[in-house]
């Protein structure tokens, strides 16, 4: 039961543009989400997180976007770089059952030069 | 400042034999999580312990699987009796886990190749 999904297993972007990866969830009690970013060989990294009381965060060039009607969530990496090539995960977790993260299958990130 | 440390990071077993995975949580962490990936997946959360506790562990396989992270020492998922099935990449993050939600630290993980 895959409780946090990303649709497109892979993206590809020209360096300079937009890249949006999305993530869709079905547990309405989901309330904090964070993305992690992961090169070949190497654990995810934190990358940004949001919590359920805002509907967006920004970070430099990276900013999570929130939509908990629609039970979506986006990242928006702008402008987008050759290094930042990479498989994105999605996750999400309730406060009320600790820190258990439910994480996406990943989105690979190509950004073109 | 080391971060999350796994060992080993290529681990080849065969069919029977036992496999023991290591993980030593970033300093002042004291919750530790294991998850496995399986090709072509996601992570899937396995356990989560905290100092000689196991808090979770719904996404533990009932047979052969175990867990644990004793008082000194590194948390050591513990794979008996390995089958092919088994073959994946096994990570380990921490958090500092007080007072709320936080984001976990992973390791750089476990490649485990059953033959």
């Amino acid at each position: 039961d895959q409780q946090v999904k990303q649709n497109s297993p892979s993206l590809s972007v020209q360096e300079g543009r937009i890249s949006i990866l999305n993530c869709d969830y079905t547990n309405s009690m989901f309330d904090y989400f964070l993305w992690y970013k992961k090169y070949p060989a190497e654990g995810p990294t934190f990358l940004i997180s949001i919590s359920s009381i805002k509907d967006k965060n920004e970070d430099g060039r990276f900013t999570v976007f929130l939509n908990k009607s629609a039970k979506h969530l986006s990242l928006h990496i702008v402008p987008s770089q050759p290094g930042d090539s990479a498989v994105y995960f999605c996750a999400a977790s309730a406060l009320a059952s600790g820190n258990q993260f439910y994480f996406g299958t990943g989105t690979s990130l190509t950004v073109i030069p | 400042n080391a971060g999350v440390m796994q060992n080993p990071r290529h681990l080849v077993r065969r069919r029977g034999q036992e496999a023991r995975l290591r993980c030593s949580p970033m300093k002042g962490h004291s919750h530790v999580y294991w998850y496995r990936q399986l090709p072509e997946e996601g992570l899937k959360f396995m356990v989560y312990l905290q100092k000689e506790n196991i808090i979770d562990e719904s996404g533990m396989p009932k047979e052969r699987f175990s867990a644990e992270f004793p008082k000194e020492g590194p948390s050591i998922l513990r794979i008996q009796q390995v089958v092919r099935g088994d073959s994946a990449a096994y990570f380990c993050a921490s958090s500092p886990g007080v007072g709320g939600l936080h984001e976990q630290y992973f390791g750089p993980g476990t490649r485990l190749t059953v033959t």
